[in-house]
């Protein structure tokens, strides 16, 4: 599988929703797509925020959903807060593979 | 409460060698993945390669390849990356991850830093 496309920067307001897209997922011969999300914090390491396209490990926040169409993921963080402000990357593999490709990130600017 | 650790920061100069450490806890180490994924300053995450550390099979992105080793004790619990010869361009932050079926990774370590240079 190819590298996956982010948008490199995404900003919006307190309160607002945005989205960020990932593009290139491709499926496994089940036709199935497993995309993952991270959070990274400067000087941190990531944290998952979506795994399996859309579901939500424990103590990460509803206001964070995954969803997919086609060949591109998206993330949706709504009601923005200023801790909200980080890169955000996904990734994905193949479920026949162990195989792992990142997206470029995404720097989301809380305005 | 799964932990994972990684060995401290490493300053080396070019052709040396190097290996970091990842010691899991919490979770039957034997049973999970383990990744490595690299991080250069100011860029985005790279996924290097895994270790099934109840055999050490192993799997290694086509960049990586070739470059670097990644290795596992079980009876440390701990995984390791090694470079026979450093180069300058191995600068970076290099994260262990433990890595799930479906290519999620749900526990890191804080990361170590390498810095390679003259």
């Amino acid at each position: 599988q190819s590298a996956l496309t982010q948008p490199a920067s995404v900003s919006g307001s307190p309160g607002q929703s945005i989205t960020i897209s990932c593009t290139g997922i491709t499926s496994d011969l089940g036709a199935n797509k497993f995309v993952s999300w991270y959070q990274q914090h400067p000087g941190k390491a990531p944290k998952v925020l979506i795994f399996d396209v859309r579901v939500r490990p424990s103590g990460v926040s509803e206001r964070f959903s995954g969803s997919i169409s086609g060949n591109t993921a998206s993330l949706t963080i709504s009601g923005l807060q200023a801790e909200d402000e980080a890169d955000y990357y996904c990734s994905s593999c193949t479920g026949s593979s162990t195989l792992v490709v990142f997206g470029g990130g995404t720097k989301l600017t809380v305005l | 409460e799964v932990h994972v650790v990684q060995s401290g920061a490493e300053v080396k100069t070019p052709g040396e060698s190097l290996t970091i450490s990842c010691q899991a806890s919490g979770y039957d180490f034997a049973s999970y993945l383990i990744a490595w994924v690299r991080q250069i300053p100011g860029k985005g995450l790279e996924w290097m390669g895994i270790i099934f550390p109840g055999d050490s099979d192993t799997t290694y992105s086509p960049s990586f390849q070739g470059h670097v080793t990644i290795s596992a004790d079980k009876s440390l619990t701990t995984a390791y990356l090694q470079w026979n010869s450093l180069k300058a361009s191995d600068t970076a932050m290099y994260y262990c991850a433990r890595q799930g079926s479906t290519g999620n990774f749900d526990f890191w370590g804080q990361g170590t830093l390498v810095t390679v240079s003259s």
